[in-house]
């Protein structure tokens, strides 16, 4: 057990809508991160939290946006779903910016 | 952007056998990390290396750290059923805020 909770496990929801992820990083852990990761593709980088703030942007979609609270769970906000939305959504957490992610075990998006 | 190539992209093996992959970068990293990713889980940290010609162990695991600081080498050695799975090697160059970049993966398949 990584000690980053990710919540729902599975999500099936329509094209055209609007869904929110949710990720509790390990407990003192500061940054949070955001991946991708299609069908039999490797992690794709959307958008990094350090204590509140955005740090970095990957490859994130306009339709997506995310935050990171005071207490420092996230949340990732998907809208417009298209059927190429489709796959697992990774959150990582680490100490600081320099030290080893831990990834939580993903919520797995199903747009049909 | 900074790229990370991993071969092979898969390995079809029998038990007890020993196993290499590697990841080449086009540009310098000061950090390498190695992951492994079960299905329908998220990727767990094996092995992290911080230093040029590092050699660490995790295990039946060792990784290092190229001396060009553009490649890092995974060994597993005498494989083992569960050591079946999806490994990545990440990077991390560590000027400004720089995110981790992934590996496309290796798919190793033990045959029975």
């Amino acid at each position: 057990d990584s000690g980053v909770t990710q919540t729902p496990k599975h999500l099936i929801t329509a094209t055209g809508q609007r869904v929110t992820l949710r990720c509790s990083p390990r407990s003192g852990d500061l940054s949070v991160y955001w991946y991708q990761q299609s069908l039999d593709q490797g992690l794709q980088f959307l958008i990094q939290y350090y204590n509140g703030e955005e740090r970095a942007k990957g490859n994130i979609l306009e339709r997506f946006s995310a935050q990171q609270f005071p207490d420092l769970h996230s949340e990732l906000n998907l809208s417009s779903l298209e059927l190429g939305d489709s796959a697992l959504y990774f959150c990582a957490s680490s100490v600081d910016q320099n030290s080893p992610l831990h990834f939580g075990n993903g919520t797995r998006l199903t747009v049909t | 952007g900074q790229q990370l190539n991993q071969s092979p992209q898969s390995m079809f093996i029998q038990e007890g056998e020993d196993v290499s992959m590697n990841c080449t970068s086009s540009s310098i990293f000061n950090t390498w990390l190695w992951y492994k990713q079960d299905p329908g889980e998220g990727p767990v940290l094996l092995i992290a290396l911080y230093k040029a010609g590092e050699l660490t162990s995790n295990g039946r695991l060792t990784a290092q750290f190229g001396i060009t600081r553009k490649d890092s080498f995974l060994n597993i050695s005498a494989s083992i059923p569960s050591d079946v799975g999806i490994y990545f090697c990440a990077g991390r160059s560590n000027f400004g805020n720089e995110k981790l970049t992934f590996g496309t993966g290796t798919r190793l398949t033990i045959i029975p």
